[in-house]
């Protein structure tokens, strides 16, 4: 089955600074890669996502990057600001593949935006 | 518009009891539910999932087992709960085959 690796586990930076979060995944067929951003004590919610037929997507500071043949893809923040402190996860599955659509998440990774 | 909902918020059990926990699904129909738990705040596990009434598909074997008796209820359950067992368990549903989840404010257990 799917496997997602996600790193760092945390990442510190500075107010302003931009943040990199990268996901690998195993299986080839794998075609939608959804990001999530869960605040403390809250449900994770859906920040941005892209399928397999882009390689970029961006929604204001928030950019996703895919690269098939790697089989990886990465958030990008830019002008981080302290409400952007959470953990972020990404996940894969295979649209249309199944009877349904099973994400994968990855491990998580706490980012903290000093001010 | 679609609103999911999950409860308890917060539970303490002890090890042995038995647990239900529900989630329902309003203003959609046939959606797909899942249930995930997050153990130690961080990975999401998939635990179950369902496409339909009844049909119940299982992640990963353990002390646990999720109904389906209605289209938009789902529910998490156990005969005897272990240590292991605590977690953030969390619903989410889903329409068709593709697409993100939307997620149900979950519930913290903790087997004591």
């Amino acid at each position: 089955g799917e496997n997602v690796e996600q790193h760092p586990s945390t990442l510190s930076v500075q107010e302003g600074d931009s943040a990199v979060i990268k996901c690998t995944y195993s299986d080839s067929a794998s075609n939608y890669f959804p990001w999530y951003k869960q605040e403390l004590g809250k449900r994770p919610q859906l920040i941005i996502d892209i399928r397999s037929n882009v390689g970029e997507k961006k929604d204001q500071r928030i950019a996703v990057t895919l690269n098939k043949t790697a089989k990886h893809f990465s958030l990008h923040i830019t002008e981080t600001q302290p409400e952007d402190s959470a953990v972020y996860f990404c996940a894969a599955s295979k649209e249309y593949g199944g009877a349904t659509n099973k994400l994968i998440f990855g491990t998580g990774t706490l980012l903290a935006v000093q001010p | 518009s679609q609103t999911i909902h999950q409860w308890p918020a917060t539970l303490v059990q002890p090890v042995g009891s038995p647990l239900s926990l529900e989630c329902t699904v309003e203003g959609t129909s046939n959606p797909n539910l899942y249930w995930y738990r997050q153990a130690a705040g961080r990975g999401l596990q998939l635990l179950f999932y369902s496409v339909g009434i009844g049909q119940i598909s299982s992640e990963v074997p353990q002390n646990l087992s999720a109904s389906r008796p209605q289209d938009r209820q789902f529910i998490l359950s156990s005969k005897k709960l272990l240590l292991s067992d605590s977690g953030f368990y969390l619903c989410a549903w889903s329409l068709g085959r593709s697409g993100g989840y939307t997620f149900g404010s979950g519930t913290r257990l903790t087997v004591v």
